[in-house]
Formats: structure tokens, C-alpha cells, sequence
């Protein structure tokens, strides 16, 4: 079974430029979802999908972050402009939504490096 | 609301020696636990989980934690360290209400030496 799949695997931008990161989950996942790993800590949610709708954007700084979903398989994080705080790895994850806490697997993620 | 700490940043043991990390948790529900594993330039990976059953929770290679809500601990053991044990731990919670998102804890670095 092919696992999450992300592009690029690393990115390097000058502040105030715009980003884009693809994510490709696992066939039939319908629940995606993307994180924010700042060196030193832990993964945080920045949004969750459940197929093409948004369940959860709670943590997502809306005025420079954005994501879609638009067929409910392929995803995409955009950031636009880019702060030199938002250098992290993203990470994109994907689980069935067929038990009570499902469990999330793991795309190798993006480096996003912001000069 | 929901939260995890690790007690250890950076844990180094010596190669055959026990693994013990360190987790408390806080959570306003009934919690669902994990511990997930990252190597360095590989994606996170479940070793265990816990969801009511079982307190004592058995996960891949030879790890296993314990649930003990009196104390709200999970912390994550091993009986004998190997080399390739050597990567970044994080001990995570869910609520198994509301949204059920996952909230990682800031993770625990084991260094394996030979």
C-alpha cells in the first residue's frame, strides 16, 4: 500500500514570497489532514479535512494560510506571504473515518526554510 | 481542553539497557493515547496506542506503555535498547469526544550508545 505522499520535500523562499505544498494521501482516506512541526516541538494541527470539507481550521492563521481539498482526494497548503516564523516541516496525514480515534499516517513532510 | 508533557527532552541510554520515556497528560475526556516515532528524515510512525481496552498496551518492536489514570501517565518502556531505537518520541492525546484531533506532546530524544 503506497503511503502519504508529499511535494516537494524541501523549500527554500525569501520572506514575503508565496508557497505551495501538495499532499497526496493514502487511497480511500476520506479524513486528511495538515501539520505544522516548528523545530524543537511537536506537530500542531493546522487544519483537518473530512473529504472535501473543512472540520477544523481552528489553528490555521487564515490571513496568510490557506488550503483546499477540491475533489476530496488531493490537498493543498499555500502560504502567502511567508514570515520568517513560519519556517517549519509540514506535514500532511490521512486516516479512515471508521473507528472512534482513527489513526493517522504520515507523510515524510516539507521543509520550508524562510530567509 | 487537552495536553501532553514529556518530562525528558533528551534521554540516552546504553545499548541492552531499559527505555523509559516519560508522559502526563491532561484532557478533559476520556483520553485516547499514543506514542508516535520519528527517524530522522522519515515520516511519524504509531508505535502504540491506548482506547479503553487493555491498560498495558503493546506496540511494534518490543515497546509498550502503561495507562494509569490516577496518575495520568503513559509512559513508554522498552526492556532492551537497540541501536535503531535512536530517534525522536512523541507521546500524543485525544479527546474520544469532540473534534478528536491529536495534540503532540514537544517529544523525547533517545540517544542509543554503543
Amino acid at each position: 500500500e503506497a503511503g502519504v505522499a508529499q511535494s516537494p520535500r524541501y523549500k527554500i523562499i525569501e520572506k514575503r514570497q508565496s508557497v505551495a505544498f501538495w499532499c497526496n494521501p493514502i487511497s480511500g482516506h476520506a479524513t486528511l489532514y495538515w501539520y505544522q512541526q516548528i523545530l524543537g516541538q511537536g506537530p500542531k494541527l493546522l487544519i483537518q479535512f473530512q473529504n472535501n470539507g473543512v472540520v477544523d481550521d481552528s489553528q490555521l492563521p487564515k490571513d496568510r494560510f490557506s488550503a483546499e481539498r477540491l475533489k476530496g482526494v488531493d490537498s493543498t497548503l499555500k502560504i502567502q506571504p511567508a514570515k520568517l516564523e513560519d519556517s517549519a516541516v509540514y506535514l500532511c496525514a490521512s486516516s479512515l473515518q471508521t473507528s472512534e480515534v482513527p489513526e493517522q499516517f504520515f507523510g515524510p513532510g516539507t521543509r520550508l526554510t524562510v530567509l | 481542553a487537552q495536553s501532553v508533557t514529556q518530562l525528558d527532552s533528551h534521554v540516552s541510554v546504553s545499548e541492552g539497557t531499559p527505555v523509559l520515556l516519560r508522559c502526563n497528560y491532561s484532557s478533559s475526556y476520556s483520553p485516547s493515547l499514543f506514542w508516535y516515532v520519528q527517524h530522522p528524515n522519515k515520516g511519524l510512525q504509531l508505535l502504540l496506542k491506548y482506547t479503553s481496552a487493555a491498560t498495558l498496551v503493546k506496540g511494534i518492536n518490543g515497546f509498550e506503555a502503561e495507562f494509569k489514570k490516577s496518575e495520568t501517565s503513559f509512559h513508554l518502556t522498552k526492556p532492551s535498547a537497540h541501536m535503531s531505537d535512536a530517534a525522536e518520541y512523541f507521546c500524543v492525546v485525544s479527546d474520544r469526544a469532540g473534534r478528536r484531533a491529536l495534540t503532540f506532546g514537544s517529544g523525547t530524544r533517545l540517544q542509543v550508545q554503543p
